[in-house]
């Protein structure tokens, strides 16, 4: 059973860092892996998709890495800005089409 | 740009009754899908359906859920008699063709159960 755990649990850094997010997955056999973005009470917001056969996305300011041998993820957000406060979550799809999300990590940059 | 649209975003109902959740999938979409997330728990896949059945459900999908696409446009999850463990925030969701396209989440509608 595939099972994704990310860390941290919660990450509070001043505006204008650079910082990392990590997520890991138990099963390498994967169809991509996606990172997404809820603010609170409200809905999913994909980030970045990184299919299987990729090492790398980026879009903007974010840069998402996948090494699927090692079973891991980083999302690499650069030059934080406060509107990047959200929880940030970490999800693999599987051969069983089934989507299997990390518990997030919730972001809060400090102004 | 397109999303997927939800109805109702909070519903509170007695313990016991029927809830129908709407969603209005992308239009060009083919596959469609339930989430659920608990309250600070992970968001829970529930069931996808594609070429009007269902094509994968998990264990929490049981004989009390079922999903319906009674048109073109909208896409339905029942709960046929509620329980207090139903209250979550519920997703729909829709991708393109296959399930390595991004999948689309909408706002989620919060149920909760009294």
């Amino acid at each position: 059973k595939q099972e994704v755990t990310q860390i941290p649990a919660a990450l509070s850094v001043p505006e204008g860092e650079n910082l990392v997010l990590n997520c890991s997955f138990t099963d390498s056999a994967i169809y991509n892996l996606q990172w997404f973005r809820q603010d609170p009470g409200k809905g999913l917001t994909s980030l970045l998709l990184i299919q299987s056969s990729q090492r790398e996305q980026t879009s903007g300011r974010l840069n998402a890495s996948l090494d699927k041998s090692s079973g891991r993820s980083t999302l690499y957000i650069a030059a934080s800005q406060p509107g990047d406060s959200a929880t940030y979550l970490c999800a693999v799809l599987s051969p069983n089409e089934k989507l299997t999300f990390g518990t997030g990590t919730r972001l809060t940059i400090i102004p | 740009e397109p999303e997927v649209t939800q109805t109702p975003s909070h519903q509170v109902t007695q313990m016991g009754q029927e809830v129908i959740l709407r969603c209005v999938p992308i239009s060009n979409h083919l596959y469609f899908y339930w989430y659920r997330q608990i309250l600070g728990q992970k968001v829970e896949f529930l069931v996808s359906f594609y070429n009007n059945e269902i094509s994968e459900k998990s264990e929490i999908f049981d004989d009390q859920f079922s999903v319906e696409r009674p048109d073109g446009s909208n896409f339905t999850l029942k709960i046929r008699s509620t329980k207090l463990e139903d209250s979550a925030m519920y997703f729909c969701a829709s991708t393109l063709i296959d399930q390595r396209n991004t999948i689309y989440f909408g706002e989620g509608s919060w149920l909760t159960v009294v």
